[in-house]
């Protein structure tokens, strides 16, 4: 079964642009959630959909931003970048058990110049 | 504020010898940790979970204590390998609060196992 896919890889943008990140979750899951990896602040909880509705949410800014399709395929963007967005984002699928384990993709390299 | 603290921000130890990472948590509605390790250019991957009605939870060569009354977990590794060398994240969830999906992470643990 193919894992979590997370496009693009790596990217590179400035200041005050935006960015579209995306995730295809394992078959048969439809639970998406995306954390934010950085140095200083380790692996932090930015939102959940489930059926295509955000059930959780993080303490970010409106600047970021998700969604997710019929297909359980979850998209994030964040708006007028800003130098401290640099991280890497990561997406993970759940099969929504009560105790289910996520299971992470190898995540989206963003910086920001 | 920092729910979940992984106060040691590395550890070596010697192949074959004991791994012991520490984790310590401060939210009394945490019911379930987890274990991952993550190894460089690769996502997270689950390794070990124990709910809070337990007190031990065993796998192979990983073991994690829970000590409810201290807000302290442990995942024992042992035989420590080689392969081990990793980075080792302590996750905690409320499923009680049904966001079993919500993980608060803790900075991570580098383990280095010398050969």
């Amino acid at each position: 079964k193919a894992g979590v896919t997370q496009t693009p890889r790596y990217l590179i943008k400035t200041r005050g642009q935006q960015v579209t990140l995306s995730c295809s979750p394992i078959s048969g899951h439809r639970s998406v959630s995306w954390y934010q990896q950085t140095p200083g602040q380790g692996l932090q909880f930015l939102f959940e959909y489930f059926s295509e509705t955000q059930r959780n949410k993080g303490n970010f800014p409106g600047r970021f931003s998700g969604r997710q399709f019929s297909n359980s395929r979850s998209e994030m963007n964040v708006s007028t970048l800003e130098l401290g967005d640099s991280a890497l984002y990561l997406c993970a699928s759940s099969d929504n058990r009560v105790t289910g384990e996520l299971f992470f993709g190898e995540g989206s390299r963003l910086t920001v110049l | 504020d920092q729910q979940v603290k992984q106060n040691s921000p590395s550890l070596s130890v010697q192949e074959g010898r004991i791994s012991i990472l520490n984790c310590d948590y401060t939210n009394s509605m945490f019911d379930y940790f987890l274990w991952y390790k993550k190894y460089p250019a690769e996502g997270p991957t689950f390794l070990i979970s124990i709910s809070s009605i337990k007190d031990k939870n065993e796998d192979g060569r990983f073991t994690v204590f829970l000590n409810k009354s201290a807000k302290h977990l442990s995942l024992h590794i042992v035989p420590s390998q080689p392969g081990d060398s990793a980075v080792y994240f302590c996750a905690a969830s409320g499923l009680s609060t049904g966001a079993n999906s919500k993980l608060t992470f803790g900075k991570g643990i580098t383990l280095s196992v010398r050969p």
